[in-house]
């Protein structure tokens, strides 16, 4: 079954500390794995896809498929990364589903 | 430019009343979607539609039904509504294809009373 798992709700630092936010998968192919984030009154947005192997806004994620992880890092946490933080994973169906985690709450304070 | 709108932006009803959603966007995409969030912020794939055709349907109760009048629109319909139904619905579009990024609209707080 395919399964994506954000085992943290909530993440709490401080302004400049390094973040870590967890991605766990469950699929049997070579999934697609994306990270989007929901900031305070906005929409759903793209942070970062693997398959570009791009920084974003300080964040960075690697796939490592031998612990089907795909975790979200950034050196030094800014307030305004504070947002809801979704992995998700899309399949080999051609189909664009993508299968979400629960999603955790990023906050960083000052 | 919106890229991916929904109306209404909030909607409060009564128990058994009939209510749609509008999505329209204007990217130019093949594919729309229409995703759940529970009060648990969890968010769940309900339906896809590729040039006005369905292609993902969820196991979602026959009293949801999407209707796409064109490729730039996806509704959803929803009859006979439950309190279960509260909550936000997220309309998004991407390209046709494997990893393609997926652009969504502003949700629709659903509230059933």
């Amino acid at each position: 079954a395919q399964r994506v798992t954000q085992p943290e709700k909530l993440l709490s630092v401080f302004k400049g500390a390094p973040v870590e936010l967890k991605c766990n998968y469950s699929y049997s192919g070579s999934p697609e794995l994306f990270w989007y984030v929901q900031y305070s009154r906005q929409r759903l947005q793209l942070l970062l896809r693997h398959i570009s192997r791009e920084s974003i806004k300080g964040f960075t994620a690697d796939l490592n498929k031998g612990e089907t992880s795909f975790h979200l890092k950034k050196p030094f946490a800014q307030e305004e990364d504070s947002a809801m933080y979704y992995c998700a994973l899309s399949g080999s169906s051609n189909t664009g589903k993508l299968i979400f985690g629960q999603g955790t709450t990023l906050q960083v304070k000052p | 430019d919106t890229a991916v709108s929904q109306t209404p932006k909030y909607l409060v009803t009564q128990m058994g009343n009939d209510k749609s959603i509008k999505c329209e966007q204007n990217l130019g995409h093949d594919t729309m979607y229409w995703y759940k969030q529970d009060s648990k912020k969890f968010l769940k794939i309900m339906f896809s539609y590729n040039n006005k055709e369905l292609i993902i349907n969820e196991t979602v109760p026959n009293r949801f039904s999407p209707k796409s009048p064109d490729k730039a629109h996806l509704n959803l319909h929803i009859n006979s509504l439950e309190l279960g139904d509260s909550a936000v619905y997220f309309c998004a579009s991407s390209r046709q294809g494997l990893a393609e990024t997926q652009y969504f609209g502003p949700g629709t707080r659903l509230l059933v009373l």
